[in-house]
């Protein structure tokens, strides 16, 4: 059964500074993996999919890493805002198949 | 493109009662998922659907909750009858086979009081 684990559970960090956020998971069979971002109450968004063939991906200030044979995704986000602030949630896509998520990395950004 | 749709987004509850949520996935989606995420976690898989069929719902509490897609498209979860336990939020998901990721709804904030 995979298991995706994200730390830290939860980061603060004052506005500028770049986010790290750590996703890791038990078995490296996998299709791809998607980060997510999640604002208090509301659905998921999706931020970056990362094929199981590929390295990383970028978008804006966000960059996802993916190192399948470890086991290791990292997100980062360069020069962080307060609307920045949200929970991140990594998922990983075994085969064609369901997502498996971690519990997420809340993030405050101190302005 | 329009989003997945969820309705609706807010419903309260007491227990022992009966409640439904409805979904519409994004057009052309096969597959169709829910999800429930209790406060402080990461959704976990409740239904998987491929068109109108179940592929997965091997963690579906089948002695109260349901559900069913019609034609392949709408798809509902029923709740009958709701525990403290099952207050949560539920998400509905879509997608397709191969390379691209998933689209999620707003999702619906049940309380079950």
């Amino acid at each position: 059964k995979q298991e995706v684990t994200q730390i830290p559970a939860a980061l603060s960090v004052p506005e500028g500074e770049n986010l790290v956020l750590n996703c890791s998971f038990t078995d490296s069979a996998i299709y791809n993996l998607q980060w997510f971002r999640q604002d208090p109450g509301k659905g998921l968004t999706s931020l970056l999919l990362i094929q199981s063939s590929q390295r990383e991906q970028t978008s804006g200030r966000l960059n996802a890493s993916l190192d399948k044979s470890s086991g290791r995704s990292t997100l980062y986000i360069a020069a962080s805002q307060p609307g920045d602030s949200a929970t991140y949630l990594c998922a990983v896509r075994p085969d064609d198949y369901k997502l498996s998520f971690g519990a997420g990395t809340t993030v405050t950004v101190r302005a | 493109e329009a989003g997945v749709a969820q309705s609706p987004r807010y419903k309260i509850i007491e227990k022992r009662q009966s409640v439904a949520f409805w979904c519409n996935p994004i057009s052309g989606h096969a597959t169709l998922y829910w999800y429930q995420q209790i406060l402080g976690q990461g959704p976990k898989l409740l239904i998987q659907f491929q068109n109108n069929g179940v592929v997965d719902d091997s963690q579906l509490p089948k002695d109260r909750f349901s559900a069913e897609r019609l034609k392949g498209v709408d798809s509902t979860l029923k709740i009958q009858p709701a525990k403290l336990e099952d207050s949560a939020v539920y998400l509905c998901a879509s997608g397709t086979t191969g390379v691209y990721g998933y689209t999620f709804g707003s999702g619906t904030r049940l309380t079950v009081v």
